[in-house]
């Protein structure tokens, strides 16, 4: 079993519609989770961080973590075409400041005009 | 203020061969890893460094190594170059290790012939 599991895809929506990407991760001590969005030929970027149960709201993003269920998603509303990237999951593993980030193997995104 | 700054942008080896990337973390942090990321698949963790110190490894050979300097800047060294070691090379950094996550420097692309 990977550490951070993904489906890789592709996802693709239209234009407007609402991108839902879903991440499970192993280790049950893990206190930090983060998307990343990597476009072709480019380093990811980090679009959002949660730390807590819930939901977490930053523009047409919303992440959302469930530790009992070891779930992570990120949806994304009102997709555009500029969406169009692979989104990766990411977990710190470890405690306090000595932790590392493991990645899943990324989603592909698709917004078709 | 600087993000991560990673040299060479691309680089071209033979099998068999010897290559050093560089990497200068973002401003304010201390703390750099690096991952290698081949195509189509998510970012795997070589090893972090930390006080000049090599804090954690990933599941790599000892081909692998690094260094870091007392100004944070760290080097990733590659021996006895492999196709397989064909890849992107991401230096992330942080000050917090990774509680709350890492900025990727923009990678070197690594093809070896």
């Amino acid at each position: 079993q990977k550490e951070v599991e993904q489906n890789s895809g592709p996802l693709s929506v239209p234009e407007g519609a609402i991108a839902s990407l879903n991440c499970t991760y192993s280790d049950r001590v893990s206190q930090s989770f983060f998307w990343y969005r990597q476009y072709s030929g480019k380093s990811p970027e980090l679009i959002m961080s949660i730390y807590s149960n819930g939901d977490k709201e930053d523009g047409r993003f919303t992440a959302q973590l469930n530790k009992a269920s070891q779930y992570v998603s990120l949806l994304i509303r009102d997709s555009q075409p500029s969406d169009s990237a692979t989104y990766l999951c990411a977990v710190n593993r470890g405690s306090g400041n000595t932790g590392k980030l493991i990645f899943g193997q990324g989603t592909t995104l698709q917004v078709k005009p | 203020d600087a993000g991560v700054t990673q040299s060479p942008t691309h680089l071209i080896k033979t099998r068999g061969q010897q290559v050093t990337l560089r990497c200068s973390p973002k401003s304010g942090h201390d703390t750099v890893s690096w991952y290698q990321q081949a195509l189509g698949q998510g970012p795997q963790f070589i090893f972090q460094y930390y006080e000049e110190e090599e804090r954690q490894r990933g599941n790599f050979p000892d081909r692998f190594s690094g260094h870091q300097f007392p100004n944070y800047s760290s080097e990733l060294n590659v021996n006895a170059l492999l196709l397989g070691d064909s890849a992107l090379y991401l230096c992330a950094s942080s000050n917090t290790g990774a509680l709350r996550g890492y900025t990727f420097g923009s990678g070197t692309r690594l093809t070896v012939v």
